[in-house]
């Protein structure tokens, strides 16, 4: 395995549904981060982990539930979402948060739909 | 605050023509700066990135980039566009904000060749 790797690629839900996106870096990063891509608007920031430890939060609704159980593993629960919230879904990894700026390794992401 | 701005959302450009892509950022500090591209259905990947180093950035595939503070600029560049050099591209500015960098997106440029 390398770099950033996301499951599942592709994720169809209802409204009522819960369910889980997941994110693994191979890179030996300290900081991961969750982003939303939607058509014809920038890439937004949703979360931020350092050393699996919340250090953003950019006003993501509740129905966003992030969960970083090590500092390889990034997870997005999601719960009774709207169909606005369809979108590509990033993750990325950075080598650390010290002040230095490093470039961000992104997943592939997920494309979700929400019916 | 820092943002970025790309002009245009489409760019077409000839194989084997001179690609392009432009973008303005704002900063209240000395920025740092990125370009990345995105192929479909993949995440993105880190073209060049400026640190206040040299401020002629070269990058994978054949790009490079200037930054131009007069102008609060940095332009990607590519002497001889290929088809594989069909994809979105992004620009991102980073300001160091101890213990948590951010990046702040534009809202991309699609970039089509014409054979």
């Amino acid at each position: 395995e390398t770099g950033v790797t996301q499951t599942p690629r592709h994720l169809v839900m209802g409204m009522t549904n819960k369910k889980s996106l997941k994110c693994e870096q191979h890179l030996g990063h300290n900081a991961m981060y969750w982003y939303k891509q939607s058509a014809k608007k920038p890439l937004e920031l949703m979360f931020v982990y350092s050393l699996e430890e919340r250090v953003e939060n950019n006003s993501v609704p509740s129905r966003f539930s992030p969960e970083c159980p090590n500092s390889s593993h990034l997870f997005l629960h999601l719960h009774t979402l709207q169909p606005e919230d369809s979108a590509l879904y990033l993750c990325a990894s950075s080598p650390g948060t010290s002040g230095t700026i490093y470039e961000q390794y992104f997943g592939p992401g997920t494309r979700l739909t929400v019916t | 605050a820092q943002s970025v701005t790309q002009l245009g959302s489409h760019v077409s450009v000839s194989e084997g023509a001179l690609v392009l892509l432009r973008c303005n950022y704002s900063s209240s500090v000395p920025p740092y700066l990125f370009w990345y591209v995105q192929y479909p259905n993949q995440g993105l990947q880190l073209l060049l990135k400026y640190t206040s180093a040299a401020t002629l950035v070269k990058g994978i595939n054949g790009f490079e980039a200037e930054f131009k503070k007069s102008e609060t600029s940095f332009h990607l560049t590519k002497p001889s566009a290929h088809m594989s050099d069909a994809a979105e591209y992004f620009c991102a500015v980073s300001e160091p904000n101890f213990g948590n960098e951010k990046l702040t997106f534009g809202t991309g440029t699609r970039l089509t060749i014409i054979p």
